[in-house]
């Protein structure tokens, strides 16, 4: 049974325009949730994160939004970039860390 | 589906003591593997990535001594925390790279309480 869900495996996103990559999760005590992103061949690298007494965070281009009535967040990047393209993971922590599977951004010139 | 397991999930240790966390690959062959260490509230932090057969690559500033890296196998990895001091008390996560696939897999973490 899947904790975090990310039930998109690939989104194709124009450059400029706006990509929102979803994460859907079951566990009502995650207390703090997180995005990831990941080039080929590379580790994953922080992207951004949130409390979950919060409902938004902004990081330059970069937004988390969080639904904690839904159990769901969400990440805005705008305006997307080719250099976005990559595998987003959602991750949320209570006692332990639980990963999503990850989503495939492309972003198009 | 791909599952990747870390034993133990939470370790108590003694000052000084040594401290082995595994990190295996249930279902697939993963030739690469990544350590993090996570902090409260903050964000991974990438350690080492470990190759199969080779030497592991540590990132700046990780001490290659003291947290000693084995990918003796395509399904583990070993990270050794050696002379622990408490603060190296921390979580210690794990992923791997399906071979076959790409796909990159989290582990569940080990938590290190040093004492």
């Amino acid at each position: 049974d899947q904790q975090v869900k990310q039930n998109s495996p690939s989104l194709s996103v124009q450059e400029g325009r706006i990509s929102i990559l979803n994460c859907d999760y079951t566990n009502s005590m995650f207390d703090y949730f997180l995005w990831y992103k990941k080039y080929p061949a590379e580790g994953p690298t922080f992207l951004i994160s949130i409390s979950s007494i919060k409902d938004k965070n902004e990081d330059g281009r970069f937004t988390v939004f969080l639904n904690k009535s839904a159990k769901h967040l969400s990440l805005h990047i705008v305006p997307s970039q080719p250099g976005d393209s990559a595998v987003y993971f959602c991750a949320a922590y209570g006692q332990n860390f639980v990963f999503g599977p990850g989503t495939r951004l492309s972003v198009l010139p | 589906g791909a599952v990747v397991s870390q034993h133990p999930s939470r370790v108590i240790c003694k000052s000084g003591t040594s401290v082995k966390i595994e990190c295996r690959s249930l279902d697939f062959q993963a030739t690469t593997m990544f350590w993090y260490r996570q902090f409260p509230k903050q964000s991974l932090m990438l350690m080492a990535t470990s190759n199969e057969g080779s030497k592991a690559t540590y990132e700046q500033g990780v001490e290659k001594d003291k947290f000693l890296i084995n990918h003796a196998s395509l399904t583990l990895s070993t990270l050794t925390v050696t002379s622990a001091h408490p603060e190296d008390s921390s979580f210690y996560i794990c992923s791997a790279i399906d071979t076959n696939t790409g796909e990159l897999f989290f582990g569940e973490g080990s938590r290190l309480t040093v004492l």
